[in-house]
Protein backbone atom coordinates (compact mmCIF):
# COMPACT_ATOMS: atom_id res chain seq x y z
CA UNK A 1 0.00 0.00 0.00
CA UNK A 2 1.30 3.87 -0.71
CA UNK A 3 2.93 5.14 2.76
CA UNK A 4 4.07 8.21 3.17
CA UNK A 5 7.94 8.16 4.72
CA UNK A 6 9.56 10.70 7.16
CA UNK A 7 13.16 11.93 7.45
CA UNK A 8 14.30 12.49 9.85
CA UNK A 9 13.01 10.03 12.19
CA UNK A 10 13.81 11.83 15.76
CA UNK A 11 14.44 15.41 16.53
CA UNK A 12 15.26 16.53 19.71
CA UNK A 13 15.28 20.72 19.75
CA UNK A 14 15.43 23.17 22.46
CA UNK A 15 11.94 24.84 23.44
CA UNK A 16 11.59 28.07 21.04
CA UNK A 17 13.40 26.53 17.98
CA UNK A 18 11.36 25.34 14.77
CA UNK A 19 11.21 20.99 14.35
CA UNK A 20 11.59 20.42 10.36
CA UNK A 21 9.98 16.84 9.35
CA UNK A 22 9.60 15.74 6.12
CA UNK A 23 7.52 13.02 4.05
CA UNK A 24 7.87 11.60 0.59
CA UNK A 25 5.12 9.34 -1.13
CA UNK A 26 5.32 7.08 -4.56
CA UNK A 27 2.02 7.85 -6.43
CA UNK A 28 -0.28 10.54 -7.09
CA UNK A 29 -2.47 11.72 -4.22
CA UNK A 30 -5.66 13.54 -3.28
CA UNK A 31 -4.23 15.01 -0.42
CA UNK A 32 -1.74 14.85 2.33
CA UNK A 33 -2.45 15.01 6.07
CA UNK A 34 -0.53 15.13 9.18
CA UNK A 35 -1.03 13.66 12.43
CA UNK A 36 0.25 14.06 16.07
CA UNK A 37 0.29 11.11 18.23
CA UNK A 38 1.50 11.35 21.92
CA UNK A 39 2.89 8.28 23.11
CA UNK A 40 0.68 5.63 23.42
CA UNK A 41 -2.44 7.61 22.46
CA UNK A 42 -4.41 8.02 19.67
CA UNK A 43 -3.28 10.40 16.68
CA UNK A 44 -4.52 13.80 15.72
CA UNK A 45 -5.36 15.74 12.83
CA UNK A 46 -3.29 18.40 12.23
CA UNK A 47 -3.39 19.67 8.83
CA UNK A 48 -4.44 18.82 5.47
CA UNK A 49 -2.87 19.68 2.35
CA UNK A 50 -4.69 19.14 -1.34
CA UNK A 51 -2.92 18.16 -4.34
CA UNK A 52 -3.68 21.24 -5.70
CA UNK A 53 -2.18 23.70 -3.21
CA UNK A 54 1.54 24.64 -2.46
CA UNK A 55 1.33 25.53 0.87
CA UNK A 56 -0.56 25.79 4.11
CA UNK A 57 -0.62 27.33 7.26
CA UNK A 58 -2.17 26.51 10.70
CA UNK A 59 -1.09 28.46 13.86
CA UNK A 60 2.47 27.29 14.18
CA UNK A 61 1.99 24.81 11.92
CA UNK A 62 3.16 25.54 7.97
CA UNK A 63 3.37 22.83 5.42
CA UNK A 64 4.89 22.38 2.29
CA UNK A 65 3.89 20.05 -0.99
CA UNK A 66 5.86 19.16 -3.82
CA UNK A 67 4.10 17.06 -6.19
CA UNK A 68 6.89 17.03 -8.77
CA UNK A 69 8.96 15.40 -6.00
CA UNK A 70 6.13 13.96 -4.21
CA UNK A 71 7.35 15.03 -1.10
CA UNK A 72 6.09 17.23 1.99
CA UNK A 73 7.43 19.41 5.02
CA UNK A 74 5.81 19.77 8.47
CA UNK A 75 7.62 23.49 10.17
CA UNK A 76 6.74 23.71 13.88
CA UNK A 77 7.86 27.40 14.74
CA UNK A 78 8.56 28.13 18.06
CA UNK A 79 8.11 24.73 19.51
CA UNK A 80 7.17 24.14 22.84
CA UNK A 81 7.35 21.47 25.52
CA UNK A 82 3.67 20.02 24.31
CA UNK A 83 4.68 19.51 21.14
CA UNK A 84 6.83 16.19 22.01
CA UNK A 85 4.89 13.82 20.26
CA UNK A 86 5.49 11.70 17.12
CA UNK A 87 4.40 13.16 13.81
CA UNK A 88 3.12 11.08 10.87
CA UNK A 89 2.02 12.21 7.42
CA UNK A 90 -0.83 9.84 5.68
CA UNK A 91 -1.80 10.23 1.73
CA UNK A 92 -5.17 10.08 0.85
CA UNK A 93 -5.37 8.51 -2.87
CA UNK A 94 -7.50 8.73 -5.46
CA UNK A 95 -9.59 5.57 -6.18
CA UNK A 96 -9.77 4.32 -2.29
CA UNK A 97 -10.76 5.98 0.92
CA UNK A 98 -8.18 5.16 3.39
CA UNK A 99 -5.43 7.03 4.92
CA UNK A 100 -1.98 5.41 4.07
CA UNK A 101 0.53 6.39 7.19
CA UNK A 102 4.24 6.62 6.83
CA UNK A 103 6.42 5.91 9.36
CA UNK A 104 6.77 8.63 12.50
CA UNK A 105 9.24 11.21 13.60
CA UNK A 106 9.55 11.54 17.04
CA UNK A 107 10.14 14.76 18.24
CA UNK A 108 11.18 16.03 21.58
CA UNK A 109 11.15 19.10 22.42
CA UNK A 110 13.38 20.29 25.62
CA UNK A 111 12.17 23.14 27.92
CA UNK B 1 -17.86 17.21 21.98
CA UNK B 2 -18.04 13.49 21.17
CA UNK B 3 -15.45 11.36 20.45
CA UNK B 4 -14.57 8.05 19.06
CA UNK B 5 -15.24 5.57 21.96
CA UNK B 6 -13.10 2.24 22.07
CA UNK B 7 -13.54 -0.51 24.25
CA UNK B 8 -11.56 -2.36 25.50
CA UNK B 9 -8.79 0.19 26.25
CA UNK B 10 -6.37 -2.82 27.40
CA UNK B 11 -7.28 -6.74 26.82
CA UNK B 12 -4.82 -9.09 27.88
CA UNK B 13 -5.17 -12.63 25.83
CA UNK B 14 -3.84 -15.91 24.99
CA UNK B 15 -2.29 -17.31 21.68
CA UNK B 16 -4.99 -19.04 20.08
CA UNK B 17 -7.77 -17.03 21.87
CA UNK B 18 -10.39 -15.05 20.45
CA UNK B 19 -10.97 -11.48 20.95
CA UNK B 20 -13.43 -8.20 20.07
CA UNK B 21 -12.63 -4.86 19.97
CA UNK B 22 -15.21 -1.96 19.59
CA UNK B 23 -15.68 1.12 18.10
CA UNK B 24 -18.62 3.78 18.77
CA UNK B 25 -17.75 6.71 16.01
CA UNK B 26 -18.58 10.02 16.24
CA UNK B 27 -22.51 10.55 15.99
CA UNK B 28 -23.51 10.98 11.86
CA UNK B 29 -20.03 10.17 11.20
CA UNK B 30 -20.97 7.72 8.47
CA UNK B 31 -17.74 5.79 7.59
CA UNK B 32 -14.88 3.72 10.36
CA UNK B 33 -11.51 2.75 10.00
CA UNK B 34 -9.46 0.17 11.87
CA UNK B 35 -6.17 0.78 11.72
CA UNK B 36 -3.21 -1.70 14.00
CA UNK B 37 -0.12 -0.22 14.84
CA UNK B 38 2.84 -2.48 16.32
CA UNK B 39 5.02 -0.99 18.45
CA UNK B 40 7.44 1.49 17.37
CA UNK B 41 5.66 1.10 13.87
CA UNK B 42 3.14 3.60 11.75
CA UNK B 43 -0.54 2.43 11.55
CA UNK B 44 -1.41 -0.26 9.25
CA UNK B 45 -4.89 0.27 7.50
CA UNK B 46 -6.84 -2.98 8.14
CA UNK B 47 -10.17 -2.19 6.86
CA UNK B 48 -13.21 0.27 6.76
CA UNK B 49 -16.83 0.73 6.30
CA UNK B 50 -18.89 3.14 4.65
CA UNK B 51 -22.82 3.23 5.69
CA UNK B 52 -22.44 -0.17 7.31
CA UNK B 53 -21.15 -2.20 4.06
CA UNK B 54 -16.94 -2.79 4.01
CA UNK B 55 -15.79 -0.02 1.54
CA UNK B 56 -12.12 -1.14 1.58
CA UNK B 57 -9.85 -3.78 2.81
CA UNK B 58 -5.75 -3.54 3.63
CA UNK B 59 -3.53 -6.01 5.14
CA UNK B 60 -6.07 -7.44 7.63
CA UNK B 61 -5.66 -11.27 8.52
CA UNK B 62 -8.14 -13.75 7.31
CA UNK B 63 -7.92 -14.66 10.48
CA UNK B 64 -9.73 -11.10 11.32
CA UNK B 65 -13.11 -10.29 10.38
CA UNK B 66 -14.73 -6.83 11.44
CA UNK B 67 -18.69 -5.37 10.56
CA UNK B 68 -20.51 -2.26 11.17
CA UNK B 69 -24.00 -2.37 12.90
CA UNK B 70 -27.23 -1.05 12.22
CA UNK B 71 -26.29 1.96 14.80
CA UNK B 72 -23.02 2.37 13.68
CA UNK B 73 -21.12 0.95 15.90
CA UNK B 74 -18.16 -1.53 14.16
CA UNK B 75 -16.39 -4.30 16.11
CA UNK B 76 -13.28 -6.14 14.93
CA UNK B 77 -13.08 -9.79 15.68
CA UNK B 78 -9.80 -11.31 16.16
CA UNK B 79 -9.32 -15.23 16.45
CA UNK B 80 -6.43 -17.54 16.69
CA UNK B 81 -4.23 -14.95 18.33
CA UNK B 82 -1.07 -14.74 17.39
CA UNK B 83 2.01 -13.73 19.54
CA UNK B 84 2.72 -11.18 16.54
CA UNK B 85 -1.29 -9.36 17.27
CA UNK B 86 0.10 -7.70 19.86
CA UNK B 87 -0.47 -3.85 19.06
CA UNK B 88 -2.20 -1.00 19.48
CA UNK B 89 -5.72 -0.95 17.60
CA UNK B 90 -7.34 2.31 16.75
CA UNK B 91 -10.73 3.12 15.29
CA UNK B 92 -11.39 5.93 13.51
CA UNK B 93 -14.23 7.97 12.12
CA UNK B 94 -14.90 10.27 8.97
CA UNK B 95 -18.03 12.18 8.13
CA UNK B 96 -17.31 11.32 4.07
CA UNK B 97 -20.12 13.70 2.74
CA UNK B 98 -18.90 16.40 5.17
CA UNK B 99 -15.01 16.59 4.29
CA UNK B 100 -15.93 15.69 0.45
CA UNK B 101 -13.36 12.53 0.39
CA UNK B 102 -10.89 14.27 2.22
CA UNK B 103 -10.83 11.62 4.47
CA UNK B 104 -10.02 14.02 7.34
CA UNK B 105 -10.15 11.15 10.58
CA UNK B 106 -11.00 11.27 14.57
CA UNK B 107 -9.33 8.45 16.03
CA UNK B 108 -10.58 6.99 19.16
CA UNK B 109 -7.90 6.58 21.96
CA UNK B 110 -7.07 2.70 20.82
CA UNK B 111 -7.10 -0.67 22.16
CA UNK B 112 -4.01 -2.33 23.76
CA UNK B 113 -4.33 -5.77 23.02
CA UNK B 114 -1.87 -8.44 24.65
CA UNK B 115 -1.30 -11.78 23.58
CA UNK B 116 1.21 -13.62 25.66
Amino acid sequence: SQQGEEDPQALSIQEGENATMNCSYKTSINNLQWYRQNSGRGLVHLILIRSNEREKHSGRLRVTLDTSKKSSSLLITASRAADTASYFCATAHYGNNRLAFGKGNQVVVIP
Amino acid sequence: AAGVIQSPRHLIKEKRETATLKCYPIPRHDTVYWYQQGPGQDPQFLISFYEKMQSDKGSIPDRFSAQQFSDYHSELNMSSLELGDSALYFCASTDRGRFSGANVLTFGAGSRLTVL
